[in-house]
């Protein structure tokens, strides 16, 4: 089955404890991008990746790292995680033209820094 | 720069009722233009989507038309059920580099029996 798996779903931590939410995908896709959502806020983009070794920033990657040395993983890091960091975040794949090809979302990680 | 502007919520009808939900963005160029639904629980799943000016996309009941003069995509159903009960997003694509999906903030909608 194709699909955007994400690790962990639900994350509890501290301030300052780096931690790591991993993303993988099984449809060989080019492009992969992290969102985050917050109420009232809509989705925004994290940071993205067009290949493997390329990545860049979206509208709000300040606080977080990514790396894409496999295509099929892009995981999210969190070097030293805050409050204003307690989100919902969704990692998401798609081939080719983002005009025509829709982004495929894993079910989401629901992270909680205290 | 790019933007989606969503009615506010949250919406909620009585089963078979007529939904309309507004979207309107935004852009520069061309745009293509996306509804994407999340059930409770899960991720953002396409609904459908329009790629040029009166494009109507379609699926499980839900239509949208790409209204480029009144740079609009609303998005409809002639009879809701309780299983459309969700977050729906539209959001637009202009086809640069990153080709990133803006998203506007997202309406809850709720169906009653």
């Amino acid at each position: 089955e194709a699909q955007v798996t994400q690790n962990p779903r639900y994350l509890i931590t501290v301030t300052g404890k780096k931690l790591t939410v991993t993303c993988s995908q099984n449809m060989n896709h080019e492009y992969m991008s992290w969102y985050r959502q917050d109420p009232g806020l809509g989705l925004r983009q994290i940071y993205y990746s067009m290949n493997v070794e390329v990545t860049d920033k979206g509208d709000v990657p300040e606080g977080y790292k990514v790396s894409r040395k496999e295509k099929r993983n892009f995981p999210l890091i969190l070097e030293s995680p805050s409050p204003n960091q307690t989100s919902l975040y969704f990692c998401a794949s798609s081939s080719g033209d983002r005009r025509n090809s829709p982004l495929h979302f894993g079910n989401g990680t629901r992270l909680t820094v205290t | 720069g790019n933007s989606v502007t969503q009615m506010e919520g949250p919406v909620t009808l009585s089963e078979e009722a007529f939904l309309t939900i507004n979207c309107t963005y935004t852009a520069t160029g061309y745009p293509s233009l996306f509804w994407y639904v999340q059930y409770p629980g899960e991720g953002l799943q396409l609904l459908l989507k329009a790629t040029k000016a009166d494009d109507k996309g379609s699926n499980k009941g839900f239509e949208a038309t790409y209204r480029k003069e009144t740079t609009s995509f609303h998005l409809e159903k002639g009879s809701v059920q309780v299983s459309d009960s969700a977050v729906y997003f539209c959001a637009l694509s202009d086809g640069g580099a990153n080709s990133k999906l803006t998203f506007g903030k997202g309406i809850t909608l709720s169906v009653r029996p």
